[in-house]
């Protein structure tokens, strides 16, 4: 079946880096990608939705230019999280949902980003 | 490790009819949370079921958290064109675990 895999799964990072992580589907084609964060015990929060060939759209009260978002093709959207301090450290988690156009559309969540800011 | 599955997979219901979606984990869960996603959107949060045996309810909506908090269940009463989605649990495992999701049932009401 269809897959979303996310990559890093976990990462470390100093106050101030930047780090990116992918999003990924791997045997469809999304044109819609969602980017969530999620912090211990509680619900996901969506942070944008990335569209292919456009500029995403995002939350309110989410930092467009701290929190990049490129979706450069039609399988993968890239998250950046940019100047990245203490209080950015999260679970990022991204779905993607496939319109197969001859069947019932359907979610795929990927496995999640842990991301730590020392 | 920790995985959530969820029974069934596809529901068609005409409207009116109750609605019942499954979510069972092959660990014990911390707490336990309900999203829903309408059809071309993102998913939605719910409700979140914490305590064993907790029953909560959302107007139509009934929520239960099992004994062994292993399972719960969603429970639709008099379902409503407005109802059609896919309902996705996500449960949380202990130590402060994020949340793993089930692969979510997909609800169609028929008018």
């Amino acid at each position: 079946g269809a897959v979303v895999s996310q990559h890093p799964s976990w990462v470390i990072c100093k106050s101030g880096t930047s780090v990116k992580i992918e999003c990924r589907s791997l045997d469809f084609q999304a044109t819609t990608m969602f980017w969530y964060r999620q912090f211990p015990k509680q619900s996901l929060m969506l942070m944008a939705t990335s569209n292919e060939g456009s500029k995403a759209t995002y939350e309110q009260g989410v930092e467009k230019d701290k929190f990049l978002i490129n979706h450069a093709s039609l399988t993968l959207s890239t998250l950046t999280v940019t100047s990245a301090h203490p209080e950015d450290s999260s679970f990022y988690i991204c779905s993607a949902p496939d319109y197969p156009g001859t069947g019932p559309d359907t979610q795929y969540f990927g496995p999640g980003t842990r991301l730590t800011v020392l | 490790g920790q995985q959530v599955m969820q029974i069934p997979q596809y529901q068609h219901v005409q409207e009116g009819e109750d609605f019942t979606t499954y979510c069972n984990s092959s660990t014990t869960l911390s707490n336990i949370q309900w999203y829903k996603q309408r059809p071309g959107g993102h998913p939605v949060f719910l409700i979140q079921l914490v305590k064993s045996g907790e029953v909560k309810k959302q107007k139509r909506l009934t929520f239960q958290f099992g004994e062994a908090k292993k399972n719960s269940s969603l429970h639709i009463t008099a379902t409503q064109t407005t109802d059609v989605g896919t309902y996705f649990c996500a449960g949380g495992g202990n130590y402060g675990q994020n949340f793993v999701f089930g692969p979510g049932t997909r609800l169609s009401v028929l008018p």
